[in-house]
C-alpha cells in the first residue's frame, strides 16, 4: 500500500542551525507530495508541494526536492528559528486519487535559542 | 477571514452518549475531509466528503457517521463513542478533489471517559 516514512523527532536544534527532516514514501504511480506544518495548538497548514519528478517546492525559507530515484522528499532550511518549532508532516496524494493525502506520523521540531 | 470552524475545541464525555462535532467553511470549498490524530500514527482520515450528499469512507470510518446537507457543513457524529475514540481530531477543506491542498481547521481534543 501507499505509505510515508518520517525521521522520528523531537529535533532539538540550536537557533541558525541547518535543518533536515527525512521523508521517504511507497506509492503506485506518481504521487504528488507535501509539507504540511502544525503549530503548537492549531490546526495543520500547507508549507509547501511539488507535484513531479525533480520539482522543488519551497515556501517562507524552507526547501524540499521530489527525488523519484530515491523516493524521498526530504525538507531542509538553511537557517531555522525559534518561531520555525512546530510538528512537520510529510504526505502524498496519488494521481487518479481523489483528495486523499496519506500523512506520514510527523516530526517535532524545537528551536532554542 | 477564509477559514474552517471546528466545534467545540475541547470535549469530555462519557462511554455510549451520542455527540456531534461541527466543521463549517467560508470558502465555499467542494471537498471536506475529517481525521483523526493520534501520536506515532499520523493523520488518518475518517470520512470525505467530495460535494453535497455525497459521503465516503476514509482509512477508518468504524463507531463514526457525517452528512453533508449543506456545502459548508460536515459534522463528525459519534453515535455511540467508546474510549478508543479519544484523539485529536479535524476537519479539512479543499476548493477541489484535484489539488491536494487542504485547509485545517484547529481540531477538537475529545476524551471518552
Amino acid at each position: 500500500g501507499n505509505s510515508v516514512t518520517q525521521m522520528e523527532g523531537p529535533v532539538t536544534l540550536s537557533e541558525e542551525a541547518f535543518l533536515t527532516i527525512n521523508c521517504t514514501y511507497t506509492a503506485t504511480g506518481y504521487p504528488s507530495l507535501f509539507w504540511y506544518v502544525q503549530y503548537p495548538g492549531e490546526g495543520l497548514q500547507l508549507l509547501l508541494k511539488a507535484t513531479k519528478a525533480d520539482d522543488k517546492g519551497s515556501n517562507k525559507g524552507f526547501e524540499a526536492t521530489y527525488r523519484k530515484e530515491t523516493t524521498s522528499f526530504h525538507l531542509e532550511k538553511g537557517s531555522v528559528q525559534v518561531s520555525d518549532s512546530a510538528v512537520y508532516f510529510c504526505a502524498l496524494r496519488l494521481t487518479g486519487g481523489g483528495n486523499k493525502l496519506t500523512f506520514g506520523t510527523g516530526t517535532q521540531l524545537k528551536v532554542e535559542l | 477571514e477564509a477559514q474552517v470552524t471546528q466545534n467545540p475545541r475541547y470535549l469530555i464525555t462519557v462511554t455510549g452518549k451520542k455527540l456531534t462535532v461541527t466543521c463549517s467553511q467560508n470558502m465555499n470549498h467542494e471537498y471536506m475531509s475529517w481525521y483523526r490524530q493520534d501520536p506515532g500514527l499520523g493523520l488518518r482520515q475518517i470520512y470525505y466528503s467530495m460535494n453535497v450528499e455525497v459521503t465516503d469512507k476514509g482509512d477508518v470510518p468504524e463507531g463514526y457517521k457525517v452528512s453533508r446537507k449543506e456545502k459548508r457543513n460536515f459534522p463528525l457524529i459519534l453515535e455511540s463513542p467508546s474510549p478508543n475514540q479519544t484523539s485529536l481530531y479535524f476537519c479539512a477543506s479543499s476548493l477541489d478533489w484535484l489539488t491536494g491542498i487542504q485547509y485545517f481547521g484547529a481540531g477538537t481534543r475529545l476524551s471518552v471517559l
